[in-house]
This record gives C-alpha cells, sequence and structure tokens, in this order.
C-alpha cells in the first residue's frame, strides 16, 4: 500500500516551453503533497508543499510564478514548470502524506528527470 | 527554520565492516528524524526513523541513535554488504501539522566487495 506515482518519468523539452509533472496516489488519499528538486550529486530541496484545494506554500527562493502547483483533489498534485530553461534541469520528486494513515511517513514517487534543451 | 548537516559525504568500506553517518540538526522542536536510501535515480526509501521520544532504535543491521540534548542523531549499518552501497540522507521534522522534512547533504556510502 502508499503507492505514490509520477508521470511522466522523464521529459526533454525545448527552451521557453511549459512541461507538466503529474503526482498521484493510487491507493491512499493525499492530504498534502510536497514538491522536491534534486540536482545531480545534491540532496532533495523542497520546493512546495501543497494541500487539496488551496493554494500551495513555496518555500524561500522557489518563483511560485515559474513553478505552478495545482492540487485539484486528494489523489493528484501538479507541477508546471512554465517557460523552461536548461537551469531548470533537474530531477523532481514529489512525495505524500496520507489522510488516515498510521505515522507521519512521506510517500516519494520515482521522481520525473526533466531535461531541458 | 531547520539546519541539518551530515557527515561525512562520502564513506567507503569494506565488505562486513560497519559504516556510521552522524547528522546535526538545528531547530529543537523538531521530534521525528528519518532515513533514507536513495539509489541512482530512484526515489528516496525509508529505512528506519525515530522520534524524539526515543534514545535508540533498531531494525536488523541499522540502527539510529538519538541525542536530544547535543541535537545529534547517527545511522549504524553493521555487516555492510555491496548492495547497501548507495546515497543515504538523514532529515528533521515536526511531528504536527504539515510535517516538512529538512534534508542533509547526503552521504555517498560505497562497501567493496
Amino acid at each position: 500500500g502508499a503507492v505514490v506515482s509520477q508521470h511522466p518519468s522523464w521529459v526533454i523539452c525545448k527552451s521557453g516551453t511549459s512541461v507538466k509533472i503529474e503526482c498521484r496516489s493510487l491507493d491512499f488519499q493525499a492530504t498534502t503533497m510536497f514538491w522536491y528538486r534534486q540536482f545531480p550529486k545534491q540532496s532533495l530541496m523542497l520546493m512546495a508543499t501543497s494541500n487539496e484545494g488551496s493554494k500551495a506554500t513555496y518555500e524561500q527562493g522557489v518563483e511560485k510564478d515559474k513553478f505552478l502547483i495545482n492540487h485539484a483533489s486528494l489523489t493528484l498534485s501538479t507541477l508546471t514548470v512554465t517557460s523552461a530553461h536548461p537551469e531548470d534541469s533537474s530531477f523532481y520528486i514529489c512525495s505524500a502524506i496520507g489522510a488516515g494513515l498510521a505515522g507521519v511517513e512521506q510517500y516519494f514517487g520515482p521522481g520525473t528527470r526533466l531535461t531541458v534543451t | 527554520g531547520e539546519n541539518v548537516e551530515q557527515h561525512p559525504s562520502t564513506l567507503s568500506v569494506q565488505e562486513g565492516d560497519s559504516a556510521v553517518i552522524k547528522c546535526t540538526y538545528s531547530d529543537s522542536a523538531s521530534n521525528y528524524f528519518p532515513w533514507y536510501k536513495q539509489e541512482l535515480g530512484k526515489r528516496p526509501q525509508l529505512i528506519i526513523d525515530i522520534r524524539s521520544n526515543v534514545g535508540e532504535k533498531k531494525d536488523q543491521r541499522i540502527a539510529v541513535t538519538l541525542n536530544k540534548t547535543a541535537k545529534h542523531f547517527s545511522l549504524h549499518i553493521t555487516e555492510t554488504q555491496p548492495e547497501d552501497s548507495a546515497v543515504y540522507f538523514c532529515a528533521a521534522s515536526i511531528d504536527t501539522g504539515f510535517q516538512k522534512l529538512v534534508f542533509g547533504t547526503g552521504t555517498r556510502l560505497l562497501v567493496s566487495p
């Protein structure tokens, strides 16, 4: 149980275009979802926290107009990278906390590798 | 806000040896400390966690110790195996609200046969 999926697993796009990444909780309802970015050989950096039906809370230094987060349902959150540039190339990982699940464990998605050319 | 430091950044051991990774945190309100193992290109996997009301927790070859006074916690892996080779991250969180995790910088563990 407690499976989180992401789609796509990898994507290549041209500079200036927008890319949408989906994060789904498959067998539980996610009250809160988190979006992380991980550059090569670096740690996970939290970008934003989203709760279903409300605006996301962005971490300091993360441009909310560039990284659009929509948590439209208890099983789906999306991250849209708008006007992507090569420096946005990274591994994007979501995680979710489940309503009714025991403990405070975050369940991580498999990640999406974004390459902007 | 919370800041988590992790050492060492790389650790090489021989198969069968023990490995110890140490983390310190800054926010005394933090009370949940998970450890994750991440293989290249994969998602982080929770391997063990500890809460502040416990000083030590063990799960087979893996153990975690916590010193709340000193604000540090450590991961101990005994009888290391080549498949233990990965990047390990510690994290800290407050066990209420949105449970935001702050990650350490990671330790690349290499276990040589």
